[in-house]
């Protein structure tokens, strides 16, 4: 199993612009979610899914979509990049309702200048 | 609103000394996890803990859970420098999907 895998590693991007962080799962789990990471405030939840066709808001979600057609991918979209989007962003996902952990992917460092 | 706090937020110690990381959570919960991240790296899992009392142990590192109390710690017993790294603690609602609240990590550097 490949686990979590993201793209692209890392991206610059000029204010305004769009793109598409992308999350891809092999182990058939459930639950997706994306986290940003910024220093010195942990990891912060901004979307997450329970499964295809199913998302939802976490506690930072503005300025992001998200869409979940099949079970292993969950894509990141940002439709006009801030600079306070600047951040890692990492995907992780799990069972639902289980008693495992987390599967985090390696992140993609964002540069929105 | 589920807040986590955890302290101390830097940790300097010598190696083969012991210490003890705190993580407090607001609201009651009986899902605590442990993450360890190095510097430019992904979170690797550490512990899972699923009730009152659990106590989970691997290597130099402890990790207990008192929901009573709504602590968890996480012990490092005769730290080597390879343990050097920042530590996260995080929270699942029982009310929630999944969904986790994290604490802002301790940093903790090992020294020779």
């Amino acid at each position: 199993n490949a686990g979590v895998t993201q793209t692209p590693k890392f991206q610059v991007l000029k204010t305004g612009q769009s793109m598409t962080l992308q999350c891809a799962q092999d182990m058939n789990h459930e639950y997706m979610s994306w986290y940003r990471q910024d220093p010195g405030m942990g990891l912060r939840l901004i979307h997450y899914s329970v499964g295809a066709g199913i998302t939802d808001q976490g506690e930072v979600p503005n300025g992001y979509n998200v869409s979940r057609s099949t079970t292993e991918d969950f894509p990141l979209r940002l439709l006009s990049a801030a600079p306070s989007q600047t951040s890692v962003y990492f995907c992780a996902s799990s069972y639902s309702d289980s008693e495992e952990t987390q599967y985090f992917g390696p992140g993609t460092r964002l540069l929105v200048l | 609103e589920l807040k986590v706090e955890q302290n101390p937020l830097f940790l300097s110690m010598q190696e083969g000394k012991n210490y003890t990381i705190y993580c407090n959570y607001s609201t009651t919960s009986d899902r605590l996890y442990w993450y360890r991240q190095d510097p430019g790296k992904s979170l690797e899992s550490l512990f899972v803990l699923l009730s009152n009392g659990a106590v989970k142990q691997e290597g130099r590192l402890m990790a207990s859970l008192d929901t009573k109390a709504r602590l968890s710690t996480l012990h490092i017993t005769a730290a080597v420098h390879d343990l050097s790294a920042t530590y996260f603690c995080a929270v699942e609602s029982n009310f929630g999907n999944e969904k986790l609240t994290f604490g802002t990590g301790t940093r903790l550097t090992i020294i020779p």
